[in-house]
């Protein structure tokens, strides 16, 4: 248990369904993340928050909308998806964000999504 | 920008055989390197890591050295186990541009009994 708690851990959605993915952190760390993994790709990252303002949006098509409502929590709204967005959804989290040597993410077990 | 290649899986082992994954990588500066594993069904977790040259680092009996001159950073294990089955990243940070880490594709190792 890495203290990071993702759900659900898994989601079948149509293209015209809204939907959302839940992140909760009881680690009292200050940045979280958004990755996507998928088969044969390098994780990609999605956004991150740091003290709940989003620092970084990897441009993420706007069917994905994040929102950090407070440092333990945060959320992935998805709408209009298309099926190559299926994949793995990872949440992760962090003391501080962006400390080079000393960084050290810890993850959640994932959402893994399929789109019809 | 940086980047990190790591060798095409999937690896396929019998217990107690020797593991070599090799991963390299592109980036300005000194950066830090880091591999971590993703068990079935769960998160990434970190598993080693080196902040500078020559630098090994090692845990539950994988080791990896930094390597400037090669930019190298390969994960070795003297003697694999049915549960070291995972997925493994090698992944890098920048301190000298300020960046969140980069990861590779991953490999994906299967050791059986």
């Amino acid at each position: 248990e890495t203290g990071v708690t993702q759900t659900p851990r898994h989601l079948v959605m149509g293209m015209t369904n809204k939907k959302s993915l839940k992140c909760e952190q009881h680690l009292g760390h200050n940045a979280m993340y958004w990755y996507k993994q998928s088969a044969k790709k390098p994780l990609e990252l999605m956004f991150v928050y740091s003290l709940e303002e989003r620092v970084e949006n990897n441009s993420v098509p706007s069917r994905f909308s994040p929102e950090c409502p407070n440092s333990s929590h945060l959320f992935l709204h998805l709408h209009t998806l298309q099926p190559e967005d299926s994949a793995l959804y990872l949440c992760a989290s962090s003391p501080d964000n962006y400390r080079g040597a000393d960084e050290k993410l810890f993850f959640g077990s994932g959402t893994q999504l399929s789109v019809l | 920008g940086d980047s990190v290649t790591q060798m095409e899986g999937p690896v396929t082992l019998s217990e107690e055989a020797f593991l070599t994954i090799n991963c390299t990588y592109t980036a300005t500066g000194y950066p830090s390197l880091f591999w971590y594993v993703q068990y079935p069904g769960e998160g990434l977790q970190l598993l080693l890591k080196a902040t500078k040259a020559d630098d090994k680092g090692s845990n539950k009996g994988f080791e990896a050295t930094y390597r400037k001159e090669t930019t190298s950073f390969h994960l070795e294990k003297g003697s694999v186990q049915v549960s070291d089955s995972a997925v493994y990243f090698c992944a890098l940070t920048n301190p000298t541009g300020n960046t969140p880490l980069v990861f590779g594709k991953g490999t994906r190792l299967s050791v059986i009994a």
